[in-house]
């Protein structure tokens, strides 16, 4: 069975920096392109970015690209997702999610981060 | 960047009915090369993750009941589920993968049971 459990959330001041994990199961990690996707507190779906299976290439939302950094260590099948300077907007649950071809097949239970002072 | 706009936003319905949803994009999401439109929907349940409902805008994914049909080509899809069962209470959302990166999504569909 395919689980990806993320942590690493919670409350953060604005400014600061965090960083969540995603430890995958139940299939081969590093045959997979991995990315994460964000949803506000409104339900709004948005994506990050993504790395490639051996974590050589990366993709980012122009919009977050000086901010987060999205890395993986294929030895303990799991996905990380940097987030420095983060700002109010940055509240949402992220998921950690598998892609093929763009599709997103497996999510996470996804991790809460709420920013606020 | 691609544009998905959903509609309705919400909608109620009794179980038994069917429902349509409607998702557009400001390009078309055609692949000439495969033939195939590179558009995916998911279903997310209160207090659960999103969960792949359908891809290439009309294949189910394994286990997704055949009341779930998904349609559509270029720039116009629908997913409709017919004869609405109360399971079914979720937000849906449609997602294009044919333009990337990003990925882009729909803003939701909330479907109630009344």
């Amino acid at each position: 069975e395919v689980q990806l459990v993320e942590s690493g959330g919670g409350l953060v001041q604005p400014g600061a920096s965090l960083k969540l994990s995603c430890v995958a199961s139940g299939f081969t990690f590093s045959d997979y392109w991995m990315s994460w996707v964000r949803q506000t507190p409104g339900k709004t779906m948005e994506w990050i970015g993504d790395i490639k299976y051996d974590g050589s290439y990366t993709n980012y939302a122009p919009s977050l690209k000086n901010r987060f950094t999205i890395s993986r260590d294929n030895a303990k099948s799991t996905l990380y997702l940097q987030m420095s300077n983060v700002r109010s907007e940055d509240t949402a649950t992220y998921y950690c999610i598998t892609t093929t071809e763009g599709i997103g097949d497996y999510w996470g239970q996804g991790v809460m981060v709420t920013v606020s002072s | 960047d691609i544009v998905m706009t959903q509609s309705p936003s919400s909608l109620a319905v009794s179980a038994g009915e069917t429902v349509t949803i409607n998702c557009k994009s400001s390009q078309s999401l055609f692949g000439s090369v495969r033939q195939k439109n590179y558009l995916a929907w998911y279903q997310q349940k209160p207090g659960q993750s999103p969960k792949l409902l359908i891809y290439l805008a009309s294949t189910r994914e394994s286990g997704v009941p055949d009341r779930f049909i998904g349609s559509g080509s270029g720039t116009d899809f629908t997913l409709t589920i017919s004869s609405v069962q109360a399971e079914d209470l979720a937000n849906y959302y449609c997602q294009q993968y044919y333009d990337t990166p990003p990925l882009t999504f729909g803003s939701g569909t909330k479907l109630e049971i009344k």
